[in-house]
């Protein structure tokens, strides 16, 4: 049950693209389809923004899309707003009904 | 519109039991997956624990397993995390989630649980 690597930290320009990693081992990103992501703001719960690797919930814009080759997911921001800065989390399912959360990575909007 | 009530944190000395509890609504609970996740001030995200729609599986991350015990109960619509044996390090924020296309997918506002001497 080893946590997934992400980058500490990314940061873009407004309007700018910003793609966060994800990487983990065949036993579970590569070995499932069951990538999530999720955006906090301080001191709030954690808000859905990407569920089965690319799959958007209802509201959330498409300006968030996420992608899986191998063993590293990856959630891709396009036309980054002031409001994206937050952090980012993605969470995978490892098998036998166990999930394991990224270390998360503060997005900084410059 | 789906509700998560998290309550039952608090402080407690190591060594210590807390059980905490999650209120459902806006969503029928009894077919629902759930989770508890876990967030240490100033830290990430550690899944902590699932149970099953009728609660004849759970597991567990391997740092609480044997001290901590989800349950539920469908006919008020709450999920429980018993937590015993309790450590410093389980300081944290804990968070119910209802499970979709196996993910947590919404998430309650959590209850803080500090365990100090």
């Amino acid at each position: 049950q080893s946590a997934l690597t992400q980058p500490r930290s990314v940061s873009g320009s407004p309007g700018q693209s910003v793609t966060i990693s994800c990487t983990g081992t065949s036993s579970d990103v590569g070995g499932y389809n069951h990538v999530s992501w999720y955006q906090q703001y301080p001191g709030k719960a954690p808000k859905l923004m990407i569920y089965a690797v690319s799959q958007r919930p209802s509201g959330v814009p498409d300006r968030f899309s996420g992608s899986k080759s191998g063993n590293t997911a990856s959630l891709t921001i396009s036309g980054l707003q002031a409001e994206d800065e937050a952090d980012y989390y993605c969470c995978s399912y490892a098998g036998s009904y166990i999930w394991v959360f990224g270390g998360g990575t503060k997005l900084t909007v410059l | 519109e789906v509700q998560l009530v998290e309550s039952g944190g608090g402080l407690v000395q190591p060594g210590g039991s807390l059980r905490l509890s999650c209120a459902a609504s806006g969503f029928t609970f009894s077919n629902s997956w759930m989770h508890w996740v876990r967030q240490a001030p100033g830290k990430g995200l550690v899944w902590v624990s699932h149970i099953n729609s009728d609660g004849s599986t759970t597991t567990y991350a391997d740092s609480v397993k044997g001290r901590f015990t989800i349950s539920r109960d469908n006919t008020k619509n709450t999920l429980y995390l018993q937590m015993n044996t309790l450590r410093v390090e389980d300081t944290a924020m804990y968070y119910c989630a209802r499970d979709e296309a196996y993910s947590p997918s919404y998430w309650g506002q959590g209850t803080l649980v500090t365990v100090s001497s």
